[in-house]
């Protein structure tokens, strides 16, 4: 089984300033990692994932994630802000291989609000 | 537009009066999905299906029913909806049976059950 937390249920940051949304994970096999974003009324977007290969992972609207694996974290950053990144993201992870339902597990969300 | 619809998006209804909320993909995409949304648990996986005629149980599958008559629709089956059922639902769909493909999600439907 696969969980995941993120431990800030809520960030807030100013405009253009940098910030960081933390994600560690727990299981028992390999897992892919993936970031959601959920503006509001809307449904989740993928902004990234990490598979293999390089672990600095690039994503849409400029955001990146590192993924570590003695840590088990696969933090998301982004250098400078802007107000429409307001949204709730989410970390989620899936097991290597076919089978298991493809079940994403997602963390229980961080609310970025980005002020002026 | 490659697109997941759900319908209805908005749903207030009573206790035990049966409900199906709509699921539907035009990326012909075999695997289909519906989870639930509740403030400080993130998404939890209900029922999933592979493909036609072929499906299975999440996390959290009790109160729920599903079917897969045909590749695009996936239907979200409430028999007798109780209180503890209110949340967001999320439909979502990916190509193929590789976890490593991305899920695409539809709008939501927020039900309430008074």
């Amino acid at each position: 089984a696969q969980s995941v937390t993120q431990l800030d249920s809520q960030v807030p940051v100013f405009e253009e300033a940098p910030v960081e949304l933390r994600c560690n994970y727990s299981s028992s096999v390999s897992v892919y990692l993936f970031w959601y974003v959920q503006y509001p009324n809307q449904g989740l977007q993928l902004l990234l994932k990490y598979l293999s290969g390089s672990t600095l992972v690039k994503g849409i609207n400029g955001f990146e994630a590192e993924f570590n694996k003695s840590q088990t974290s696969f933090h998301l950053r982004k250098p400078s802000v802007h107000i429409s990144d307001t949204a709730e993201y989410f970390c989620a992870v899936t097991p290597f291989g076919a089978g298991g339902g493809n079940k994403l597990t997602f963390g229980t969300g961080t609310q970025l609000k980005v002020e002026l | 537009e490659a697109q997941v619809t759900q319908n209805p998006r908005y749903l207030i209804t009573v206790t035990g009066k049966k409900l199906t909320v709509t699921c539907s993909q035009n990326m012909n995409h075999e695997y289909m999905s519906w989870y639930r949304q509740d403030p400080g648990l993130g998404l939890r996986q209900i029922y999933y299906s592979m493909n036609v005629e072929v499906t299975d149980k999440g996390d959290v599958p009790e109160g729920y029913k599903v079917s897969r008559k045909e590749k695009r629709n996936f239907p979200l089956i409430l028999e007798s909806p109780s209180p503890n059922q209110t949340s967001l639902y999320f439909c979502a769909s990916s190509t193929g049976s590789s976890s490593y493909n991305e899920q695409f999600f539809g709008p939501g439907t927020r039900l309430t059950v008074l």
